[in-house]
């Protein structure tokens, strides 16, 4: 059974920085492609980033260029996510999820979800 | 950016009601489109892949269609476990829809 663990969310300040990492087991990690997935307080859902399975490619949202980094440690089967200068928008529940494949895809199992709060 | 937008943004039906949702991309994105469908403090879940292939296990009452820059998700008999929100997510640069609300009417 795939499971996906979200950790490290927390209270940080505007201009701080944060890791969220995501355990995952149940499959090959290596061979998956995966994302992050935010979502604001009563709001939708905004893509945030994606990697490969091998790391080799990465993608960003408009909103987080610059400001946030993933990446994965395929021998321990964590994805992560760096966010730095955080600003008060973004304030979410970050999902991991893995797709179908090694490319980033449509999103087949997601993660329970995390709560970080940017906030003076 | 390929932007996305649905509609309506909130529909209100009854058990055993047929319902659509719509689903619109900026530009041709070919049948690279999901739906997902998310109940209140849940992850959301996906229903539909490449626009009309039922992921495993979802119940046949959903349909998607579509292609290009139009797409639909069609329930055919709303049942009380449907009341949720839906969203589409393109898969092209991955941006999501704004959701559709169904509610119990």
């Amino acid at each position: 059974e795939v499971q996906l663990l979200e950790s490290g969310g927390k209270l940080v300040q505007p201009g701080g920085s944060l890791r969220l990492s995501c355990a995952a087991s149940g499959f090959t990690f290596s061979s998956y492609g995966l994302s992050w997935v935010r979502q604001a307080p009563g709001k939708g859902l905004e893509w945030v980033s994606g990697i490969s399975g091998g790391g080799g490619r990465t993608d960003y949202a408009d909103s987080v260029k610059g400001r946030f980094t993933i990446s994965r440690d395929n021998s321990k089967n964590t994805l992560y996510l760096q966010m730095n200068s955080l600003r008060v928008d973004d304030t979410a529940v970050y999902y991991c999820a893995k797709g179908p494949g090694y490319a980033v895809s449509h999103l087949e199992n997601w993660g329970q979800g995390i709560l970080v709060t940017v906030s003076s | 950016d390929i932007q996305m937008t649905q509609s309506p943004s909130t529909l209100s039906a009854s058990v055993g009601d047929r319902v659509t949702i719509t689903c619109r991309a900026s530009q041709n994105i070919g049948s690279w489109l999901a739906w997902y469908q998310q109940k209140p403090g849940k992850a959301p879940k996906l229903l539909i892949y490449k626009a009309s292939s039922l992921e495993s296990g979802v119940p046949s009452r959903f349909r998607g269609s579509g292609s290009g820059t139009e797409f639909a998700l069609t329930i055919s008999s709303l049942q009380p476990d449907d009341f949720a929100t839906y969203y589409c997510q393109q898969y092209d640069s991955y941006s999501f829809g704004p959701g559709t609300k169904v509610d119990i009417k």
